[in-house]
């Protein structure tokens, strides 16, 4: 069974912090994606990545960076957290044609 | 980019069939129609997936008139544990396609009842 685990289920920072959230999926997918999701917004894509080194922004890529160092391993990085990137993300990995295997998310609160 | 519109909430009772619909006016030819449930707490997992007409697994059936501009997700007999949001995403590509399309929309928060 595809297994996508998120280093944290819980974080909390202060605004202007660099903020790291870490990735990791176990079956050798191609591509991986970073989401957020808001109350009444439904999960809007941050950024996504098809390969090592590779990455597209998505739709609100604002505020957000991305690194992709290793196949398993995608990192997204807030480089000045504010208080509007509070939020839950998730991140999903997948082969290509097939679905999105998402983890369980982290909750992040910026103070 | 192909964008998706759901019921933003639905009610149903234990025992029913529910039936989620999304329109998906600008469906490109390639776009598979997938969808997703979210529980509390956890990512959203694969339901199904289809292309056109009528697909059907152990959990639900999704069908996909000819026009393809939209798409209904059937659950037989909910239970309790079917409280859930359900979400239509419209642009995996048969092809693999951008992967930018994959983008969701709102959902559908669906309530069963007792």
């Amino acid at each position: 069974d595809v297994k996508v685990t998120q280093s944290s289920r819980y974080l909390v920072k202060r605004t202007g912090e660099k903020v790291f959230l870490e990735c990791v999926q176990d079956m050798d997918h191609e591509n991986m994606f970073w989401y957020r999701q808001d109350p009444g917004l439904g999960l809007r894509l941050i950024y996504f990545s098809y390969d090592v080194k590779m990455k597209e922004k998505g739709d609100i890529p604002e505020g957000y960076s991305v690194s992709r160092e290793k196949k398993e391993r995608f990192s997204l990085i807030l480089e000045s957290a504010s208080t509007n990137q509070t939020s839950m993300y998730l991140c999903a990995s997948r082969q290509t044609n097939s679905p999105l295997h998402f983890g369980n998310g982290t909750r992040l609160t910026v103070t | 980019l192909a964008k998706t519109t759901q019921p933003i909430s639905m009610d149903s009772y234990e025992g029913q069939e529910v039936n989620i619909t999304c329109s998906h006016n600008n469906i490109a030819t390639n776009d598979y129609i997938t969808w997703y449930q979210q529980f509390p707490s956890q990512g959203p997992r694969f339901i199904i997936q289809g292309y056109k007409t009528k697909v059907t697994n152990e959990v639900a059936s999704l069908f996909i008139p000819a026009d393809r501009k939209s798409s209904t997700l059937s659950l037989p007999r909910v239970s309790l544990s079917d409280t859930a949001v359900y979400y239509c995403l419209v642009g995996d590509g048969i092809y693999g396609g951008s992967q930018g399309n994959l983008i969701f929309g709102k959902g559908t928060k669906l309530s069963v009842k007792p």
